[in-house]
């Protein structure tokens, strides 16, 4: 098993372009999530998904939009990438709603807009 | 609400000497327990969990954590740090809050081992 996936890396963009962040996972999880970690602030939900066709907004939700049209597919989009973007995005996954199954995390995206 | 307090943001220790990292949390629903490990330029990794029953939870690596729900606290700690320990550990409580199961991390504390 792969587990979480990333795609990219690393990007870098120019204010106002827009991009797509890809999460992948092969263990069948049905909730799927978008962090963005910064210095001295931990991790902050951008977006969430219980399950394929679902999505729902976190903490910090203004200037992302999220897809899941394939249960083990979830995508985080930036239409008008501004420098408070800037920052180091994980995606995880869990298991089901149960309170005792741990998330598992992904490498990470490490995006910089100038 | 719940939320997570690690107060320190840096710890640095020497090399086979004891380390405690502290976590404490709030919450008006009873909640299950993680520290996840964060190595540099990687993901997060689940380090332990405290879901219920013994109070005392250990890892395969040598850390320890102990749920204490008077204190509202869950520290971790290991007895003797090894060089590849240096890390950034993050404390995260789950509970559910309006039908989700809400996790909250704490801002996590940099484990500076020191040869």
């Amino acid at each position: 098993n792969a587990g979480v996936t990333q795609t990219p890396k690393f990007r870098v963009l120019k204010t106002g372009q827009s991009m797509t962040l890809l999460c992948a996972q092969d263990m069948n999880h049905e909730y799927m999530y978008w962090y963005r970690q910064d210095p001295g602030m931990g991790l902050r939900l951008i977006h969430y998904s219980v399950g394929e066709g679902t999505t729902a907004k976190g903490e910090v939700p203004d200037g992302y939009n999220v897809s899941r049209l394939k249960k083990q597919n979830f995508l985080l989009g930036l239409e008008s990438a501004a420098p408070s973007q800037t920052s180091v995005y994980f995606c995880a996954s869990s298991y089901d709603a149960t309170r005792r199954n741990e998330q598992f995390f992904g490498p990470g995206t490490r995006l910089t807009v100038l | 609400a719940q939320s997570v307090t690690q107060l320190d943001s840096q710890v640095p220790v020497f090399e086979e000497a004891p380390v405690e990292l502290r976590c404490n949390y709030s919450s008006s629903v009873s909640v299950y327990l993680f520290w996840y490990v964060q190595y540099p330029n990687q993901g997060l990794q689940l380090l332990l969990k405290y879901l219920s029953g013994s109070t005392l939870v250990e890892s395969i690596n040598g850390f320890e954590a102990e749920f204490n729900k008077s204190q509202t606290s869950f520290h971790l700690r290991k007895p003797s740090v090894h060089i590849s320990d240096t890390a950034e550990y993050f404390c995260a409580v789950k509970g559910y809050s309006g039908g989700y199961q809400k996790v909250t991390f704490g801002t996590g504390t940099k484990l500076q081992v020191i040869p």
